[in-house]
Order: structure tokens, then sequence, then C-alpha cells
């Protein structure tokens, strides 16, 4: 069983709907870290989190640290932000990731 | 200041070959972290580099793959024999120092490499 496990895995939305993507996991963590996948691109850090709530922008991400819960919402969707989300957690040296979610918004 | 460089951005060897990936990481930074991602699979770590030591390779394979990080020049990402399962994305992530890795407020990833195995 993967440490950290994402829904859904795939998510086709209109533009200007609002996206939620969520993120489980059952370690113990000092941090989660959503990060964003463009095809054939690097991976850029969206956020981090060690509690409450953090908002850039459109995007708005929250955690729940009793129930090992976080979850990314996108508000006013673009096609822009069609790629794939990725939660990961931090313990000690490493990072566990989900297999993300591959966002695609259609104009 | 430039982030994270990774080269190259696709690689393309036949089996047998040996594949060298290179991650220079951002200015400042003295800590590489490697990472894998199958296809259809999640990021999975390799090994954690500090200048000249090899912290953690839990993740890395025993046989074929090896790591280094001199010091000077980049972090070098080493595959001997490669075989069609090593094809694969591989990201490199650097920090500051391992302290600012656990609490960062960023990850600072690369654009990686991608491998084919032919």
């Amino acid at each position: 069983k993967n440490e950290v496990e994402q829904s859904p895995q795939n998510l086709t939305a209109q533009e200007g709907e609002f996206i939620t993507i969520n993120c489980s996991y059952s370690v113990g963590i000092s941090a989660l870290h959503w990060l964003q996948q463009h095809p054939g691109g690097g991976i850029v850090s969206l956020f981090m989190l060690s509690s409450g709530k953090k908002k850039h922008g459109r995007l708005i991400a929250t955690i729940n640290i009793q129930e090992k819960h976080s979850s990314l919402h996108i508000t006013a969707s673009h096609p822009r932000d069609s790629a794939v989300y990725i939660c990961a957690v931090k313990l000690g040296n490493q990072f566990y990731f989900g297999t993300g979610t591959s966002l695609t918004v259609i104009p | 200041n430039a982030g994270v460089m990774q080269n190259p951005r696709h690689l393309v060897r036949r089996r047998g070959q040996e594949a060298r990936l290179r991650c220079s990481p951002m200015k400042g930074h003295s800590h590489v972290y490697w990472y894998r991602q199958l296809p259809e699979e999640g990021l999975k770590f390799m090994v954690y580099l500090q200048k000249e030591n090899i912290i953690d390779e839990s993740g890395m394979p025993k046989e074929r793959f090896s790591a280094e990080f001199p010091k000077e020049g980049p972090s070098i990402l080493r595959i001997q024999q490669v075989v069609r399962g090593d094809s694969a994305a591989y990201f490199c992530a650097s920090s500051l120092n391992h302290a600012s890795w656990r609490m960062n407020t960023e990850a600072f990833f690369g654009q990686g490499t991608r491998l084919t195995v032919v």
C-alpha cells in the first residue's frame, strides 16, 4: 500500500469549474507539499503545509493533521491549469509521493 | 539565480549501454536528492547526497546504479548496463542544507531527464 493516496486519478473539468483534489496519507509527517507537473516538463512546488490552509491566487490548499488528509482546490479553473498534481509528504530524509491526479480543463 | 538544472532532458540508450544523468543544484545548495518516476507510477526516492558524501541510498537499486556529488561539478546518477525497465523520468531536487530540506517552504526540483532504453 502506498503511503500517500490521491483521488481522483484523472479529472476533466470545464473552464470555470471549481476543482478539488484529495490526498490521504498514512504516516506521521513534518510537512506536506502539493506539486505541479506539466506534460514533458519539470516539477514546481505549489504549497508546503504543516497545518491549516494556504492560498495563492486561485489555488487553495488545506490540511487536517488529525485526519491525515489534505485537499487542493482550484477556483475558476482555466485550461492552463491542465497538469498533473502530486501530493508529497516529508518524513525524515525522504519524500513519499502520490501517483498524481491528471487534470484536464476544457475551454 | 538559476533553478535546479538537469541534463540531458532526454536520453536514449540501447540495452547494455551506460546512462549518465547530471544535476546541478541551485547556487549555494549542497544537498541533492534523486527521484525516479516510472511510467504510470509516482515518484520514488532513490538517493540523498551531500558534497562528496552519500547520506542515504536506501531507495537506489544495489546493482548497476551509483550516484556521486563531487566537490566541484554536478551530481551524477550513473546507470550501468541499462535495461528496458530503467526507462523512466529521473528528477533531482536540491536544498541549502538538510534542516532547510526538512522544514523548507519549497521543494526545488529540476526539469528531469527522461531516459528511454531501446
